[in-house]
């Protein structure tokens, strides 16, 4: 069956710190791969997606994530956070087939403090 | 519009009303799917749209959900004799082609509550 997982329901970190946020997928083949953003009032908002060529994919924000295809994951990291990166994080897969259905994980809360 | 807008935003109605929700998607957009998500998780499929046809309503969880897109713009969904599990919020988002290559523009949501 297909599945999405976001191992990290919530994490807290500091203003200009680091961040990465886990995802990794179980898919028949390799899926279209996307992390959307949910701020407070807001609609998701698409950060970054993969669809082929190279493994590193630079997003919107500051955003990238890294496809491994043996490790089946695609994890979104950011050098240096800032206050207005507290949000809901959500990874999502769709078939690679003309197919529409996008799934997605439960979403990882990231708190950022001072 | 330049964004896909939800009303209401946010709709308390008591267990057995009937209630309606509305999507006015980006104007030039022929795709547009309506998610329920559940708190404290992500985005559920319930259906789609291509225009006004509604080729997949496989993920609408009883016959007391119905969407419709008659004129290929906006969309309704409305939920029957509604129950307490259907709080949740309801999502809409609008591409402009079917498929998970197309991106998908979400609105803000209706936060449905049902007492």
């Amino acid at each position: 069956a297909q599945s999405v997982t976001q191992p990290d329901i919530h994490i807290t970190v500091s203003e200009g710190a680091s961040l990465e946020l886990r995802c990794n997928y179980s898919y028949g083949a390799t899926p279209y791969l996307f992390w959307y953003v949910q701020s407070p009032g807001q609609g998701l908002q698409l950060l970054l997606k993969y669809f082929s060529g190279d493994t590193l994919v630079q997003g919107i924000k500051g955003f990238e994530a890294e496809f491994k295809r043996s490790q089946s994951s695609f994890n979104l990291r950011k050098p240096s956070v800032h206050w207005s990166d507290a949000a809901e994080y959500f990874c999502a897969v769709g078939p690679r087939s003309n197919d529409y259905k996008l799934s997605f994980g439960a979403g990882t809360t990231v708190t950022v403090r001072a | 519009g330049a964004g896909v807008s939800q009303s209401p935003r946010y709709k308390v109605t008591k267990r057995g009303q009937d209630v309606t929700l509305r999507c006015d998607p980006i104007s030039s957009h022929a795709t547009l799917y309506w998610y329920q998500q559940a708190l404290g998780q992500g985005p559920e499929f319930l259906t789609y749209f291509n225009y006004e046809a509604q080729p997949d309503k496989s993920g609408l969880p009883s016959d007391r959900f119905s969407a419709e897109r008659p004129e290929g713009s906006i969309s309704t969904l409305t939920i029957q004799r509604t129950e307490q599990r259907d709080s949740a919020m309801y999502r809409c988002a609008s591409s402009q082609g079917t498929g998970s290559s197309y991106e998908q523009y979400f609105g803000p949501g209706t936060r449905l509550t049902v007492t």
